[in-house]
C-alpha cells in the first residue's frame, strides 16, 4: 500500500464549483498533515495545515478521520487561479522539521 | 518574506559527469533538506541535515549523493556520475523548529 494516496484526477469544473479531494495514508501512527498547492514546474507551497477539529481557511476545508486514516480538502466557489496539483503530505514524526511524505497529486483545472 | 535560493535553475549534463546543486537556505532555519521529482511522479524525500550532519536519508540517497554546508550560508548536493535517471527537479527546503518548511522554487537537472 502506498504510503499516502490520491486520486490522481484529473478534475475539470467550471468557475464556482465545489469540488473535494481525498487522500488516505498508510502508517497510523502521523502525526501532522498538510495540502500543499504546485503549480505547473514549480515548488511546492504549503496551502493549509489539517487538524483533527476540521480547519478553515476561505473558501478551503480540510478535514482529518485518523480512525480511518483519511484526509479531506474541498475547495468552495472554485476560480480560474485555483487550478494546480493538490498535494496530500503526511510528517510521520509531527515535528515542524521532520521528513515529509508526497502524495502524488491531484491535478484540478477550473475553466470558464 | 523571507526564501530559500536555489541556483542555477536549469542545469544540463551529461551523463557521468558531476554536478553540484546550491541553496541558500533561510537564515535563521536549523534544518535543511533536498527533494527530489522526477517529471510526472510524486516529490520524493532525499536527506536531511541538522547540526552539520545528515538526519536522515531515503534509500534514494545512496553513495552517488553527498550533502555539504561548506559555509554559514550554502547548503549543497552533489551527484557524482550522474545517470540519466537522475534527471528530476530538485528541491531544497529549510525550516525550524516552529513555522514549518520553506521550499525554494528548484533546479531543473537535465542528465543527457
Amino acid at each position: 500500500r502506498k504510503e499516502v494516496e490520491q486520486d490522481p484526477g484529473p478534475f475539470n469544473v467550471p468557475e464556482g464549483a465545489t469540488v473535494a479531494f481525498n487522500c488516505t495514508y498508510s502508517n497510523s501512527a502521523s502525526q501532522s498533515f498538510f495540502w500543499y498547492r504546485q503549480d505547473c514546474r514549480k515548488e511546492p507551497k504549503l496551502l493549509m495545515s489539517v487538524y483533527s477539529s476540521g480547519n478553515e481557511d476561505g473558501r478551503f476545508t480540510a478535514q482529518l478521520n485518523r480512525a480511518s486514516q483519511y484526509i479531506s480538502l474541498l475547495i468552495r466557489d472554485s476560480k480560474l487561479s485555483d487550478s494546480a496539483t493538490y498535494l496530500c503530505v503526511v510528517n510521520i514524526g509531527g515535528t515542524s522539521y521532520g521528513k515529509l511524505t508526497f502524495g502524488q497529486g491531484t491535478i484540478l483545472t477550473v475553466h470558464p | 518574506e523571507p526564501e530559500v535560493t536555489q541556483t542555477p535553475s536549469h542545469q544540463v549534463t551529461q551523463m557521468g559527469q558531476e554536478v553540484i546543486l546550491r541553496c541558500v537556505p533561510i537564515s535563521n532555519h536549523l534544518y535543511f533538506y533536498w527533494y527530489r521529482q522526477i517529471l510526472g511522479q510524486k516529490v520524493e524525500f532525499l536527506v536531511s541535515f541538522y547540526n552539520n550532519e545528515i538526519s536522515e536519508k531515503s534509500e534514494i540517497f545512496d553513495d552517488q549523493f553527498s550533502v555539504e554546508r561548506p559555509d554559514g550560508s550554502n547548503f549543497t548536493l552533489k551527484i557524482r556520475s550522474t545517470k540519466l535517471e537522475d534527471s528530476a527537479m530538485y528541491f531544497c527546503a529549510s525550516s525550524d523548529r516552529f513555522y514549518g518548511y520553506t521550499f525554494g522554487s528548484g533546479t531543473r537537472l537535465t542528465v543527457v
